[in-house]
Parts: C-alpha cells; sequence; structure tokens
C-alpha cells in the first residue's frame, strides 16, 4: 500500500545531542510538510518542500532543518535540542499545494 | 493573525446518537475546508474535505459549509465508540497560498 512512513516511532536524545528524523513516501506526492505538534494543540508548520524548493517558515527557529535528498524521502535535523522542542514530529505529503494531507505515524520525541 | 477555532470540549454523545462539531475561521478568503480525525498518540486522518457551500455526504459523515457565516461543521450519524477522538479543522486559505490552518481540535466521547 501507497503510504508515508516516519522512522523512529519514538526518540529519546539528550539535550542538545544533534536528532534526525526521517519520513518516506511512497505516494509520489510533489510536497512534503514537517509539523510540530504539542499536547492539545494544533500541528505547527515548520517548513515543506515542493519538489525542491524549500519553503521555511517565518516562525521556525533555525535549530531546525530539513533536507529532501529526492522525491521519496524527507529529513527533519534538530541541531540542538532543547526541553520545548519535545513534541510529536509529523510528516505529511500532498500531491500538490492546497491539497489533501496523508500524513506519517508521527515521531514522539523526548528531550531528557 | 489569520485563525481556526474550536470548541476544545470534551462533546459526549451516547453510543447511536449525532455528533455535531464546529468549526469557524477568520480568513473571508479561505477556499478549502478539511476535518481529520486524531486518534489519542496517532496522527492526523483526513476523514472529509469541503470546498463548496451546502452539505457534503460521505458514510456517516456529512461536512457543511456556510462561508457567509464563516463556519464550517461536522456530523457524525450513529455515533460509535470508535469514533472517541479529537477532530482537527483546518482550512486553507485565498488562492495562491499554501498554507493550512488548524484548529486545536474538539475531542470527541462516544458513551456506550
Amino acid at each position: 500500500d501507497a503510504m508515508v512512513i516516519q522512522n523512529p516511532r519514538y526518540q529519546v536524545t539528550q539535550f542538545g545531542k544533534p536528532v534526525t528524523l526521517s519520513c518516506s513516501q511512497t505516494l509520489n506526492h510533489n510536497v512534503m510538510y514537517w509539523y510540530q505538534q504539542k499536547s492539545s494543540q494544533a500541528p505547527k508548520l515548520l517548513f515543506h518542500y515542493y519538489d525542491k524548493d524549500f519553503n521555511n517558515e517565518a516562525d521556525t527557529p533555525d535549530n531546525f532543518q530539513s533536507r529532501r535528498p529526492n522525491t521519496s524521502f524527507c529529513f527533519l535535523d534538530i541541531r540542538s535540542p532543547g526541553l520545548g522542542d519535545a513534541a510529536m514530529y509529523l510528516c505529511a505529503t500532498s500531491r500538490d499545494l492546497g491539497g489533501g494531507y496523508t500524513f506519517g505515524s508521527g515521531t514522539r520525541l523526548t528531550v531528557v | 493573525q489569520k485563525e481556526v477555532e474550536q470548541n476544545s470540549g470534551p462533546l459526549s454523545v451516547p453510543e447511536g446518537a449525532i455528533a455535531s462539531l464546529n468549526c469557524t475561521y477568520s480568513d473571508r478568503g479561505s477556499q478549502s475546508f478539511f476535518w481529520y480525525r486524531q486518534y489519542s498518540g496517532k496522527s492526523p486522518e483526513l476523514i472529509m474535505f469541503i470546498y463548496s457551500n451546502g452539505d457534503k455526504e460521505d458514510g456517516r459523515f456529512t461536512a457543511q459549509l456556510n462561508k457567509a457565516s464563516q463556519y464550517v461543521s461536522l456530523l457524525i450519524r450513529d455515533s460509535q465508540p470508535s469514533d472517541s477522538a479529537t477532530y482537527l479543522c483546518a482550512v486553507k486559505g485565498a488562492s495562491g497560498t499554501y498554507k493550512y490552518i488548524f484548529g486545536t481540535g474538539t475531542r470527541l466521547k462516544v458513551l456506550a
């Protein structure tokens, strides 16, 4: 089945230690998004790729970076995680800008 | 600041009843409206989308859109305990914008 896969499902990292979250998709969608969702809050868009074009949200901290080496994969790098970065990180895809999203299962990040 | 507002709930309904979930938005130019279901600890799942004023039905779900009043609602008929989840409303702005604004969600509890 076509899907969006995130790894790992759970990630524990130390304060300040770089961490990378991954997302892959078999849908061949043009757009890949990264969202951060904290408990009882709305998902917050961090950035998205339309094909190879990277679009950063104005309020996304510099601590967050992303890479999309090919159509199928997208990575979220957190250079120096702080306690406030503990959250669920959601990868989503859509065929084009404005279409409905397909979300991955999410990665729950804990910072200790 | 463009906003999407939802009552956080919980909204409790007995099994078999109709659950009515509401969402209001501030951007009058918004064009696309989505409902996502999110089980606790899981990622959101798209269940309905609507673009035009009026009703759109899909199985037990009906989305209703009233652009003049700037609200969108989701009705769930014959509610089941498995419908217990948080329902997120997402709104896409005017043509040319790509960004969705998510509401914080309404938690629905269907009582057996």
